[in-house]
């Protein structure tokens, strides 16, 4: 699977949108971007996934690079509820595990 | 629709004592997945069952651990004997067409 690179941390305001980027230079073409988040003391949490065209769904937008190398995950307007960690993985839509980096650590300040 | 259960939620046990962890996955999904997480490390993964089979235990830390999934229903996590570096939360994952996991709220295990 290709490896990623996200910032370490990130804040952002209450209400305003975050903005969560990822670099995937060596996503090869049957590889999907999938986002994870874990909110403290919880599991890791779903949110989104595409292949190449960009994809909303009730918790967030997905944008990816034309070229594929990079990818962004947009909260539109981010309440402390989602401050947590979230994961940029880069895999095979298959029976391949999950492998998790460091992610980058969200903070939502009032 | 029932998530993903783990229990116990959290389990204190003494240096080589021996802890068995339990996770009952969505109903109907075949896929299975233990992942750790020790304290300030990344979410590692350990092992992946596909129904009743190892599809993959390349992440299985040593022989101590043992993960079985009987009738490709619930599974069990058994370490034996329990060492301090053992202490961490225990993931649970499960997928049916593995478009996403679904994730358990994790076992905190303390090995004093």
């Amino acid at each position: 699977d290709a490896k990623t690179t996200q910032p370490t941390s990130m804040d952002c305001a209450e209400g305003r949108a975050a903005n969560l980027p990822c670099n995937h230079s060596t996503i090869s073409g049957n590889e999907y971007v999938y986002w994870y988040r874990q909110i403290h003391s919880q599991g890791p949490q779903y949110i989104i996934h595409g292949l190449k065209n960009n994809e909303t769904n009730e918790m967030a937008s997905l944008i990816i690079t034309e070229d594929r190398k990079s990818s962004t995950l947009i909260l539109p307007h981010a309440t402390l509820r989602d401050t947590a960690v979230y994961y940029c993985i880069v895999t095979k839509t298959s029976y391949d595990k999950v492998i998790f980096g460091p992610g980058t650590s969200l903070s939502v300040i009032p | 629709e029932a998530g993903v259960t783990q229990f116990p939620s959290h389990s204190v046990i003494e240096k080589g004592q021996t802890v068995t962890l339990r996770c009952d996955p969505i109903s109907g999904h075949d896929n299975l997945y233990w992942y750790r997480r020790v304290m300030g490390k990344e979410i590692k993964f350990l092992l992946h069952f596909v129904k009743e089979s190892k599809q993959d235990e390349s992440g299985m830390p040593n022989n101590r651990f043992l993960a079985e999934r009987t009738g490709g229903t619930y599974s069990t996590l058994k370490v034996q004997p329990a060492e301090l570096e053992d202490s961490g939360v225990y993931f649970c994952a499960s997928s049916q067409v593995r478009e996403k996991l679904f994730f358990g709220s994790g076992t905190q295990l303390s090995v004093l």
